[in-house]
Order: structure tokens, then C-alpha cells, then sequence
């Protein structure tokens, strides 16, 4: 079975600087990844996904995430954080085979200083 | 329009009692999903249809059971509700890959149905 893990809980960085949330996973082929964005009191949206190909892909608001496979990552990145990127993030994992939900990480949250 | 609505945003009830969160995806996808989220964030999926069909069900306890009248909804009812119930239920659907099945495509949420059990 598939999981992901983030290690970091919770970061703080401030407006302007750059971002880099981490992301691991464990599966036995390549899988599906995801990064999701959770804004308080909201849904899940979407920032960006890897199926296959370029293994930098890019995203919704300026964000890009770098699939690694020697590390079994896939971080997301981005290099000057808005104070509205304050949310909820989710890395996810869907295996590239068989008939299986995805699986989400426990999120990390970030706060944005001034 | 809203892509996949759920209904009630918010519900609060006490122990025991019954309660169903309904769910409806107006963008022509084939799967949805239930998952629950827990005070920590923690996304846990419960449960998944494909077609009408319950292709997912993880460990949930059978006082939860999902109800899929045809492909454009997915209601979850609720029985003799626990303390431990208390979360917020997000509804998702997905247009499942040609060779993968359920799980390869990008998952469309609900806003979510926050449940508060007393």
C-alpha cells in the first residue's frame, strides 16, 4: 500500500521569502502525486499533480513541485510567498495501478509573516 | 454553479441519533468519494463509488453507510452516532483514468459538512 509523509508540521516564513514543503513517499512503482492547498473552512483545491515526463512540473499560483524518484520525493516550492498562500497543505499519493483512492499526507501548515 | 455541493455545511446533533450528508457533482464524473477529516487534518478516505459501484471501502465502522443513486451523487448515512464521529466529511469526485481505474485523476472537493456530536 501506498503512503506519504510530511515531515514538517508546521513552518513560518515570511512574506517575500522562498518556500519548500516537504513530501515523501513509499510505493513500489512511480505514482501519481499530488499537492493539494486547503484554505480555512474550505475544500481542497488543486495545485499541481505528476503523472509522467518533466519531472519539474508547474502549478496554480506560482507554485512548482521537482519529482525525485532516488528520493522518493516530490517537494513544492515556490520563490516568493504571498501573505494569501496562509493554508493548509496536502502532498497525496494515487497508485499508478489498480483501483485505489488517493492518499494524502498530514499536511503542513503554513503561516506567513508580514 | 458549484462543481460538487454538499449539504448541510454544518450539522450538530447528539449521541445516538441518525444523520445522512448529501453529496452532488454536476461535472459529468464517473467516481466519488467520502473522505473524513479529523481535528489533526488528517484525510482518511472511507469510501468510493465507480459508477454506482462501491469500488472503495476502507475500515469504517457499518454504522456508516454510503448510498449512491446514480453516478452524480453520493450520500453517507450515519447511524447511532459516536462522540468519536465529530469531523469534517468531505465529498470528491473524479473522472477515473482508462487504465488505472478510480484514484489516477485529480480530485474535485466539496467545501465539506463539519459534524459536531455532543
Amino acid at each position: 500500500a501506498q503512503s506519504v509523509t510530511q515531515p514538517d508540521i508546521h513552518i513560518t516564513v515570511s512574506e517575500g521569502a522562498s518556500l519548500e514543503l516537504r513530501c515523501n513517499y513509499s510505493y513500489g512503482a512511480t505514482p501519481y502525486l499530488f499537492w493539494y492547498v486547503q484554505s480555512p473552512g474550505q475544500g481542497l483545491q488543486l495545485l499541481l499533480k505528476y503523472f509522467s515526463g518533466d519531472t519539474l512540473v508547474q502549478g496554480i499560483k506560482g507554485f512548482e513541485a521537482e519529482f525525485k524518484r532516488s528520493q522518493s520525493s516530490f517537494n513544492l516550492r515556490k520563490p516568493s510567498v504571498h501573505w494569501s498562500d496562509a493554508a493548509e497543505y496536502f502532498c497525496a499519493v494515487a497508485p499508478s495501478r489498480g483501483r485505489r483512492a488517493l492518499t494524502f499526507g498530514s499536511g503542513t501548515r503554513l503561516q506567513v509573516q508580514p | 454553479d458549484t462543481a460538487v455541493s454538499q449539504t448541510p455545511k454544518y450539522l450538530v446533533t447528539q449521541m445516538g441519533n441518525d444523520k445522512s450528508i448529501k453529496c452532488e457533482q454536476n461535472l459529468g464524473h464517473d467516481t466519488m468519494y467520502w473522505y473524513k477529516q479529523d481535528s489533526k487534518k488528517f484525510l482518511k478516505i472511507m469510501f468510493s463509488y465507480n459508477n454506482k459501484e462501491l469500488i472503495i471501502n476502507e475500515t469504517v465502522p457499518n454504522r456508516f453507510s454510503p448510498k449512491s443513486p446514480d453516478k452524480a451523487h453520493l450520500n453517507l448515512h450515519i447511524n447511532s452516532l459516536e462522540l468519536g464521529d465529530s469531523a469534517v466529511y468531505f465529498c470528491a469526485s473524479s473522472q477515473a483514468g482508462s487504465r488505472s481505474g478510480a484514484g489516477s485523476g485529480e480530485l474535485f472537493f466539496g467545501e465539506g459538512s463539519r459534524l459536531t456530536v455532543l
